[in-house]
């Protein structure tokens, strides 16, 4: 079975730095990875996902991601951190391991980004 | 376009009782999923929709849950004997086809509080 695990359960930067939120996956087939953004009372909005074309993604709003085989990672980063970007972060990763388990993703815990002024 | 609606946007009830919790997915999406979201954590997947069927309700957590989708679109999650470790959030996402690389797009989620 597959998994999600991101580092820091908080991540607390000041505006205009790098951000670098975590995220490492086990999974024994190629995965696919998302990363969703989840501001307070809304829905989760997808930030950018891999799906096996190239290895460094763009998204929305700056962000960025690299999957890294070899480190079983898809960290996402943000060169500079603006005050809107605070909210909650989620990882995700689907894999087609046959069956009827179509598109179900598993999430990691979350990482909350507070950003200072 | 009209996004993924959920309702109500809150439910409090009493242990015991009976609840259901609507979707109403983007049109034409064939695909719908329901996850649950406990406090501190990620979301959790529940149960799968294509079309009409339920491809996947390998998440349910016992048999006091169950879902339906009868007409492809609208689906309705339903509760019986709700217990207090059934408070949580519950998140419905209808993605176009249901293959590992659509994107999920997600309602805003009924808080559900079982006093």
């Amino acid at each position: 079975a597959q998994s999600v695990t991101q580092l820091g359960s908080h991540v607390s930067v000041s505006e205009g730095a790098l951000v670098l939120l975590r995220c490492n996956y086990s999974s024994s087939v190629p995965p696919y990875l998302f990363w969703y953004v989840q501001y307070p009372n809304q829905g989760l909005q997808l930030l950018l996902k891999y799906t096996s074309a190239a290895t460094l993604v763009k998204g929305i709003n700056g962000f960025e991601a690299e999957f890294k085989k070899s480190e079983t990672s898809f960290h996402l980063t943000k060169p500079s951190a603006h005050m809107s970007d605070a909210a909650e972060y989620f990882c995700a990763v689907s894999v087609n391991a046959g069956g009827t388990s179509y598109g179900k993703l598993t999430f990691g815990q979350g990482t909350i980004l507070t950003v200072h002024p | 376009g009209a996004g993924v609606s959920q309702t109500p946007s809150n439910k409090v009830t009493e242990k015991g009782k009976y609840v259901e919790l609507r979707c109403d997915p983007i049109s034409g999406h064939t695909a719908l999923y329901w996850y649950r979201q406990s406090l501190g954590q990620g979301p959790e997947f529940l149960i799968y929709f294509q079309g009409t069927g339920a491809a996947d309700d390998s998440g349910l957590p016992n048999d006091r849950f169950f879902a339906v989708r009868p007409e492809g679109s609208v689906s309705t999650l339903k509760i019986q004997r709700t217990e207090r470790g059934d408070s949580a959030v519950y998140l419905c996402a209808s993605s176009l086809r249901g293959t590992f690389t659509d994107t999920q797009y997600f309602g805003p989620g009924t808080r559900l509080t079982v006093l």
